[in-house]
């Protein structure tokens, strides 16, 4: 089983729906979660941190679920340059300074 | 600032050939990585990097070596160019209290014939 697991899509959404991806981990003790955001042949970019709590960012909300292992990322209101691939990303609690990247989901918004 | 800045952009190697990848940013980041993305594999680390003098393997380090002689720059070395390298290889750099909030290069995509 792989460390992080997301759902590769391709999601087709049209403009102004709303989307939800899912992040699945399987270490337990993972202390930190993020979701990036990567454009077509260009390189990935930090989108929002996932707290506990949850975190807003505008359209954008992103929810951790320890009990279940998964993070998720919400997008209302998808405009058509939110079409990207987005990376769940999770520090697992091994040592050291190491990162986990999920294989991404790949959503396109359409007109 | 120009970030993280990545050469070549692009290389083509033939099999056993050597080459290093250039990395240097001027954020004055403590914590620098390597990254290879390959399709369907999403993005897994290859060495890091904590300081000057300080490196350390990541998921997939063979064939590859690094050093840290200075705080901007983290060159990656392939040691024997073998097809299996062929890949977009990313380096990023942050805050080492916030290692995991990254900024990337625009990555060197390479071919190994």
């Amino acid at each position: 089983r792989k460390e992080v697991e997301q759902d590769p899509g391709p999601f087709n959404v049209p403009e102004g729906a709303t989307v939800a991806f899912n992040c699945t981990y399987s270490n337990s003790a993972s202390q930190s979660f993020f979701w990036y955001r990567q454009d077509c042949r260009k390189e990935p970019k930090l989108l929002m941190s996932v707290y506990s709590s949850g975190n807003e960012d505008g359209r954008f909300t992103a929810q951790l679920n320890r009990a279940s292992q998964y993070i998720s990322l919400l997008i209302r209101d998808s405009k058509l340059s939110d079409s990207a691939t987005y990376l769940c990303v999770v520090t697992p609690n091994t040592g050291g300074f190491k990162t986990i990247f999920g294989a991404g989901t790949r959503l396109f918004v359409k007109a | 600032n120009a970030g993280v800045t990545q050469t070549p952009k692009f290389q083509v190697l033939k099999t056993g050939q050597s080459m290093t990848l250039q990395c240097a940013q001027d954020m004055n980041h403590e914590y620098m990585s390597w990254y290879r993305q390959d399709p369907g594999m999403g993005l897994r680390l290859i060495h890091y990097s904590v300081g000057a003098g300080i490196t350390d393997q990541g998921e997939v380090p063979n064939g590859y070596n690094v050093s840290r002689s200075t705080t901007e720059d983290f060159p990656l070395r392939l040691l024997s160019a073998a097809p299996s390298q062929t890949s977009v290889y990313f380096c990023a750099s942050g805050r080492l209290a916030d290692y995991n909030e990254q900024f990337f290069g625009p990555g060197t995509r390479l071919t190994v014939l």
